[in-house]
C-alpha cells in the first residue's frame, strides 16, 4: 500500500499568514494527488485534483504543486474560513490512501 | 443541487450487520463510479471500498476485504453497502462519495468531488 505522510500534524498560524502543507508518498505516484479540507463536524471538500488543479469554485488562494512522492498545499493569505483540517489522498494505486490529516488552528 | 442522501446506520452489536444505503440525485448516477469512505471518532479519512459504472471494478480496503460487499442500482440512483461481521473499529461516519473524472488536458483525474453527508455507524454491545 502507498502510505501517505502529511507534516505539520497540527498548525498554528495567523490570519493573513501564508501557509504551506507538505505530502509524501511512500512510493511515486506521478500526480494522482487530491487534497481535501474539512471542518469540524462537515463533510471534506475537494480543493486540488491532479496535484496542482483548482476544483471549481475554490478560492484562488489555494494552490499546490508536485510530483513523484513530494506535493505542498499552500493558502497564499490565511482567511478565518480557512481553518479546518486537510488531507491528501492518492488515487494511484488501490488502496486508495489518505494523509494523516493536518490540522490548521488559528493562533 | 447535486446531492447524495446516506441512511441506514446505527447501532449493532459486535458480528452483527447492517446496510448502509446512498442515494443520488440530481445527476448521471450511472456515468459515476462511486466511492465509500469511513472516518472514526476524532480520526482521519479512510478508503473503504469503490465500485465502478458497472459492477466490474469492484475494490476493498484490505480492512473489510470478505466482510463488506458494495453495489449499485444504476436504474434507482442508488448504492450500497452491506456490512457482515461488524467489528469494534468499523464504528465510524459512513460517507458515500461520487468520483468525478476530471480533466487535465487530455488525462483524466479521479477527484471525489460530490459527498453525503455521512451516516454514523456504532458498533458496541
Amino acid at each position: 500500500d502507498i502510505q501517505m505522510t502529511q507534516s505539520p500534524s497540527s498548525l498554528s498560524a495567523s490570519v493573513g499568514d501564508r501557509v504551506t502543507i507538505t505530502c509524501r508518498a511512500s512510493q511515486s505516484i506521478s500526480n494522482y494527488i487530491t487534497w481535501f479540507q474539512q471542518k469540524p463536524g462537515k463533510v471534506p471538500n475537494l480543493l486540488i485534483y491532479a496535484a496542482s488543479s483548482l476544483q471549481s469554485g475554490v478560492p484562488s488562494r489555494f494552490s499546490a504543486s508536485g510530483s513523484g512522492t513530494d506535493f505542498t498545499l499552500t493558502i497564499s493569505s490565511l482567511q478565518p474560513e480557512d481553518y479546518a483540517t486537510y488531507y491528501c489522498h492518492q488515487t494511484h494505486s488501490i488502496p486508495w490512501t489518505f494523509g494523516q490529516g493536518t490540522r490548521l488552528e488559528i493562533k | 443541487e447535486v446531492q447524495l442522501v446516506e441512511s441506514g446506520g446505527g447501532l449493532v452489536q459486535p458480528g452483527g450487520s447492517l446496510r448502509l444505503s446512498c442515494a443520488a440525485s440530481r445527476f448521471t448516477f450511472s456515468s459515476f463510479g462511486m466511492n465509500w469512505v469511513r472516518q472514526a471518532p476524532g480520526k482521519g479519512l479512510e478508503w473503504v471500498s469503490y465500485i465502478g459504472t458497472s459492477t466490474h471494478f469492484i475494490y476493498y480496503a484490505e480492512s473489510v476485504k470478505g466482510r463488506f460487499t458494495v453495489s449499485r442500482d444504476n436504474a434507482k440512483n442508488s448504492l450500497d453497502l452491506q456490512m457482515n461481521s461488524l467489528r469494534d473499529e468499523d464504528t465510524a461516519v459512513y460517507y458515500c462519495a461520487r468520483v468525478g473524472d476530471l480533466w487535465v488536458g487530455g488525462s483524466s483525474y479521479y477527484g471525489m468531488d460530490v459527498w453525503g453527508q455521512g451516516t454514523t455507524v456504532i458498533v458496541s454491545s
